[in-house]
């Protein structure tokens, strides 16, 4: 079955600075790559997501890229604010029927003032 | 939109006891996926209903865990008995489209069994 994995576990950075987090996935008929942001005491809110027939999406300061040769996806934060401070997760699924999310195992993002 | 609505927000029972967690879906959604989150082993799919039917439960972990969806606007998990490794966080998450894509979630059940 699917794998996704996901780096890094944690990163810190400072207000304004620039954030990737970095995601691979093993089934090459994956082809939705969501991403998830969970804040402390709440559940999961997809902020962005990309299909396989799609390079680049860019929503305001979120971007994801993707990389169907390689199966890697990510995710690019630009002009990081301490709001953004949350744990993301990249997900994929291929639509077989239903659309079964395999997600990774998340990056605390921390931003500092 | 009140958007998915999950009840209670906090459980804590004592082992041997029955747990049964609900779920309000987004209006007009017809896919309904049930999650639990734990420290080990992250964010897991348990069961998934579209149009109230059971189509994939085989990440239920054990018989002790059941789910329905007697209609398009209420779906239960429930859990007999309980045991300690079942504390967790359970998710409902729910879609508009058959299978997906774009899941929403609700805010989770924080289940502690003693």
């Amino acid at each position: 079955g699917e794998n996704v994995e996901q780096h890094p576990s944690t990163l810190s950075v400072q207000e304004g600075d620039s954030a990737v987090i970095k995601c691979t996935y093993s089934d090459s008929a994956s082809n939705y790559f969501p991403w998830y942001k969970q804040e402390l005491g709440k559940g999961p809110q997809l902020i962005i997501d990309i299909r396989s027939n799609v390079g680049e999406k860019k929503d305001q300061r979120i971007a994801v890229t993707l990389n169907k040769t390689a199966k890697h996806f990510s995710l690019h934060i630009t002009e990081t604010q301490p709001e953004d401070s949350a744990v993301y997760f990249c997900a994929a699924s291929k639509n077989t029927g239903f659309q079964k999310l395999v997600f990774g195992t998340g990056t605390r993002l921390l931003v500092s003032p | 939109d009140a958007g998915v609505i999950q009840s209670p927000r906090h459980e804590v029972t004592e082992m041997g006891q029955e747990v049964t967690l609900r779920c309000k879906p987004i209006s007009g959604h017809n896919s309904l996926f049930w999650y639990r989150q734990t420290m080990m082993r992250g964010l897991e799919l348990l069961i998934y209903f579209n149009n109230n039917v059971p189509i994939d439960d085989s990440g239920m972990p054990e018989d002790r865990f059941s789910a329905k969806m007697p209609n398009a606007s209420f779906s239960t998990l429930k859990i007999q008995p309980s045991e300690p490794r079942d504390s967790a966080v359970y998710f409902c998450a729910t879609s508009g489209r058959q299978g997906g894509y774009e899941q929403y979630f609700g805010p989770g059940t924080r289940l502690t069994v003693t």
